[in-house]
């Protein structure tokens, strides 16, 4: 059974700081991750889709690795902002279903 | 843009009751899923569709069911809920591998 596991639970920088985090998952046979944001109180927004045949994908200060053979996701944040407080979350897919890991609280602080 | 509507934010509802919970989405998307999120267990499937009139356990069905009559809306129904079902619900539709989610329903039971 797929299991996703994201470390750490929580983090707190100070603002302009670049940091990663980091997505594990035990099946690797999967179609893609993807990485989603979720403000409080709110539903989940996509930030990066990697398909399983890809390395990385990159949306502006954002960049998503995946190594599927390890295993292992990272989400690389370029200088970071207040705005970029939210809980993080990755999620891999299978046939039809999507397997979430706990996500990651980040607090940027000004 | 893709619309994933839900019909509450927020809802309160007594033990024992029949509660309904409505998802609409504007994009003709056959395949939509229906999640409840608990602090420390992340997104949990409860069931998911994948055209009209079919449906599909989760991982965590039991005490659910839900209903699929037209593409655009699907709907979860607690049968007689129970305190362990108050949870953020949120329901998503997959447009071209990319999860749409709406903003969740905070259910409470009393």
């Amino acid at each position: 059974k797929q299991e996703v596991t994201q470390i750490p639970a929580a983090l707190s920088v100070p603002e302009g700081e670049n940091l990663v985090l980091n997505c594990s998952f035990t099946d690797s046979a999967i179609y893609n991750l993807q990485w989603f944001r979720q403000d409080p109180g709110k539903g989940l927004t996509s930030l990066l889709l990697i398909q399983s045949s890809q390395r990385e994908q990159t949306s502006g200060r954002l960049n998503a690795s995946l190594d599927k053979s390890s295993g292992r996701s990272t989400l690389y944040i370029a200088a970071s902002q207040p705005g970029d407080s939210a809980t993080y979350l990755c999620a891999v897919q299978g046939t039809y279903k999507y397997i979430f890991g706990t996500g990651t609280r980040l607090k940027v602080l000004a | 843009d893709v619309k994933v509507t839900q019909s509450s934010r927020y809802l309160v509802k007594r033990t024992g009751e029949k509660v309904f919970l409505e998802c609409v989405q504007d994009m003709d998307h056959e395949n939509m899923f229906w999640y409840r999120q608990d602090p420390g267990l992340g997104l949990r499937l409860i069931y998911f569709s994948y055209d009209v009139k079919m449906k599909e356990k989760g991982d965590i069905p039991e005490g659910y069911s839900v209903s699929r009559e037209k593409k655009e809306r699907f709907s979860l129904i607690l049968e007689s809920a129970s305190t362990n079902q108050t949870s953020m619900y949120l329901c998503a539709s997959i447009h071209r591998q990319e999860p749409h989610f709406g903003d969740g329903t905070r259910l409470s039971i009393l």
